[in-house]
């Protein structure tokens, strides 16, 4: 099956500091990748939708200008979270999707201090 | 209300039960519908996907869909302590998905 891999798998950071996180479709070519943030026994909530060469999409209520999306090839997209707060601390999940499937990234665990 | 409705549970079964789970929904738009697993701190891996109303079985697990009633169920048979995790019902129309609370499956040896 497809397979997609994030990285770092987790991270902590100091309140104020930026973090990316990279989000990788390794054996196929996703052209919309999909950024999701889970806290503590809830669902995932979608942030942004991510096309190959084009803005991201953001839902309502998430700052494009605090979530940063780039991407930049057809197997790589990456957020990062800049000027991180403690309440940015959650799991972040990519998806990569190919045609309506959606496959999955370990997730990365963003903890600010 | 909510697009997807999904109990939350926790839900607690013995060893080799047929476990149920369910999801409604409110968006006849939704075409794709889907089931995912997740263990703690794990990303979310598919499990079953369909497209059409009817059931799909895939070994023990059995997903079924009534876009009538917008309905979606999954079914596990004989179920495992492996089978402990959380439970997302996902369904989608273009470029749209929407998730549910997910169910929270424990399965006691």
């Amino acid at each position: 099956g497809a397979v997609v891999s994030q990285h770092p798998s987790r991270v902590i950071c100091k309140s104020g500091t930026s973090v990316k996180i990279e989000c990788r479709s390794l054996d196929f070519q996703a052209t919309t990748m999909f950024w999701y943030r889970q806290f503590p026994k809830q669902s995932l909530m979608l942030m942004a939708t991510s096309n190959e060469g084009s803005k991201a999409t953001y839902e309502q209520g998430v700052e494009k200008d605090k979530f940063l999306i780039n991407h930049a090839s057809l197997t790589l997209s990456t957020l990062t979270v800049t000027s991180a707060h403690p309440e940015d601390s959650s799991f972040y999940i990519c998806s990569a999707s190919i045609g309506s499937e959606q496959f999955f990234g370990p997730g990365t665990r963003l903890t600010v201090l | 209300q909510k697009e997807v409705e999904q109990d939350p549970g926790p839900l607690s079964v013995p060893e080799g039960a047929i476990v149920s789970l369910n999801c409604t929904y409110s968006n006849s738009a939704f075409q794709y519908f889907m089931w995912y697993r997740q263990y703690s701190r794990k990303g979310p891996e598919l499990l079953m996907y369909t497209y059409s109303s009817g059931n799909k079985e895939d070994g023990r697990f059995t997903a079924q869909v009534d876009k009538s009633s917008k309905y979606i169920s999954l079914f596990i048979r004989d179920s495992q302590p492996s089978d402990s995790a959380t439970y997302l019902c996902a369904m989608s129309a273009i470029n749209d998905m929407r998730f549910g609370a997910g169910t929270r499956l424990t399965v006691k040896p």
